[in-house]
């Protein structure tokens, strides 16, 4: 059983609010990733990290920031959200083989 | 760039009945990935094939992948409803060169019905 953490599971927020979403796991893993998905489609890589103080973007460009700085945590900052920041939000970990999903964060920016 | 297809992407059978998805990959990997989700739920892990010719089966469906011809296949067996979800595949993009992290299909919706 995977024991990987998101908060909020749910987050409707104002246009121009900072928020942080929140990752965190308790199995030691050093790779974690953020993947962004909307509802009913694919989902794309947008950051991810190999160990503490590394950090480097995804495939897919997002005005969003993360930082790395314990290993079992890895949130997420957007500095300035707006509507098209609405999306759900996937955290994940990453042992040898396996990859792990938190719960996801569906977020919707009015 | 490492490209994910599946086929196809939605699917409607009926129970008892047979099916195939399908996804092929576009660069070289050793490691695929199958995940089913649940509406507004997190991705639940099936399978990892980490081979050439690597088969694995839980319940009704059963997994294979051919790393020469690039192609993975989800086969599933006298469908029932539970079964009902999406299925992505996914492929590890670390020997595919380019970000690390996974890079999945598009998904399969599959309905199954009485």
């Amino acid at each position: 059983e995977a024991d990987i953490y998101q908060t909020p599971r749910y987050l409707v927020i104002g246009t121009g609010k900072k928020i942080t979403l929140e990752c965190s796991q308790t199995m030691g893993h050093d790779k974690m990733y953020w993947y962004q998905q909307d509802p009913g489609m694919e989902l794309h890589l947008i950051h991810y990290s190999y160990g503490v103080n590394s950090t480097e973007k995804g495939d897919l460009s997002s005005e969003s920031t993360v930082s790395r700085i314990r290993t079992e945590h890895f949130p997420l900052t957007l500095e300035s959200a707006r509507p098209s920041h609405t999306s759900q939000y996937l955290c994940a970990s990453s042992g040898y083989y396996e990859q792990y999903f938190g719960p996801g964060t569906r977020l919707t920016v009015t | 760039e490492l490209k994910v297809e599946q086929n196809p992407l939605f699917l409607s059978m009926q129970e008892g009945k047979n099916y195939t998805i399908y996804c092929n990959y576009s660069t070289t990997s050793d490691r695929l990935y199958w995940y089913r989700q649940d509406p507004g739920k997190s991705l639940e892990s099936l399978f990892v094939l980490l081979s050439n010719g690597a088969v694995k089966q839980e319940g009704r469906l059963m997994a294979s992948l051919d790393t020469k011809a690039r192609l993975s296949t989800l086969h599933i067996t006298a469908a029932v409803h539970d079964l009902s979800a999406t299925y992505f595949c996914a492929v590890d993009g670390y020997s595919g060169g380019g970000a690390d992290g996974l890079t999945f299909g598009k998904g399969t919706h599959l309905i199954i019905q009485p």
